[in-house]
């Protein structure tokens, strides 16, 4: 099974909502990432867990907030964002995080908009 | 500083043609090069990777890219397009900048005329 599962698939949420994105894989993975895609550019690293622990952040705005509960799943917690965060977001895994020449699986991703 | 290239936002072809979709890159030490696609409202599909070995790497769908060291360059290529093969390829290199990361050019749309 080479799938990563993402869900919901889509998310309209008010500037006020908490709401979590899930994101499932079931191939031994070790690292798992979320990133955030707009409309016709390349997706952008938000965070990097490996073997469960936060190893990367890039900068990400406190209001987006990272789980990782066990090596099969991650979270991405939500909370009062704003309309410039609507966006694909997309949950990739591989097999480690800590080597170079190791491919990435995507998920379908979600698509967040902000009212 | 570790960056990906892709001069062209977009590729046309007419099916039956060979396709090229070009990439270069700017990383110190050894590349680890990859190519992606992205399908309309879908996630990103690996399609190949070089590490090291052979310069011309195969991959899935018929893909496949050259490594050329002296030019910088990892250019995609297919023998005989499709219209299927239509959508937004991604070429990527895999870095140390303060942890591994995955830093993808800004992508090259490929259409695919019938």
């Amino acid at each position: 099974d080479t799938e990563v599962t993402q869900t919901p698939k889509h998310l309209v949420m008010g500037m006020t909502n908490k709401k979590s994105l899930k994101c499932e894989q079931h191939m031994g993975h070790r690292a798992m990432y979320w990133y955030k895609q707009k409309a016709k550019k390349p997706p952008e690293l938000m965070f990097v867990y490996s073997y469960e622990k936060l190893s990367i952040n890039e900068s990400v705005p406190s209001r987006f907030s990272p789980e990782c509960p066990n090596s099969s799943l991650l979270n991405l917690h939500l909370h009062a964002l704003q309309p410039e965060d609507s966006a694909l977001y997309l949950c990739a895994s591989s097999q480690g995080a800590g080597t170079s020449g190791l491919e990435q699986y995507f998920g379908p991703g979600t698509r967040l908009t902000v009212t | 500083a570790q960056s990906v290239a892709q001069p062209e936002d977009q590729v046309n072809v007419a099916e039956g043609n060979p396709l090229t979709v070009k990439c270069t890159y700017s990383v110190s030490g050894n590349p680890y090069l990859f190519w992606y696609v992205q399908y309309p409202n879908r996630g990103l599909q690996f399609l190949l990777k070089y590490i090291t070995g052979d310069n011309l790497v195969k991959g899935s769908y018929g893909f496949e890219a050259e490594f050329n060291k002296s030019q910088t360059s990892f250019h995609l290529k297919k023998p005989s397009a499709l219209v299927s093969d239509s959508a937004l390829y991604f070429c990527a290199v895999r870095a140390y900048t303060g942890g591994f990361k995955t830093i993808f050019g800004a992508g090259t749309r490929l259409f695919v005329k019938a």
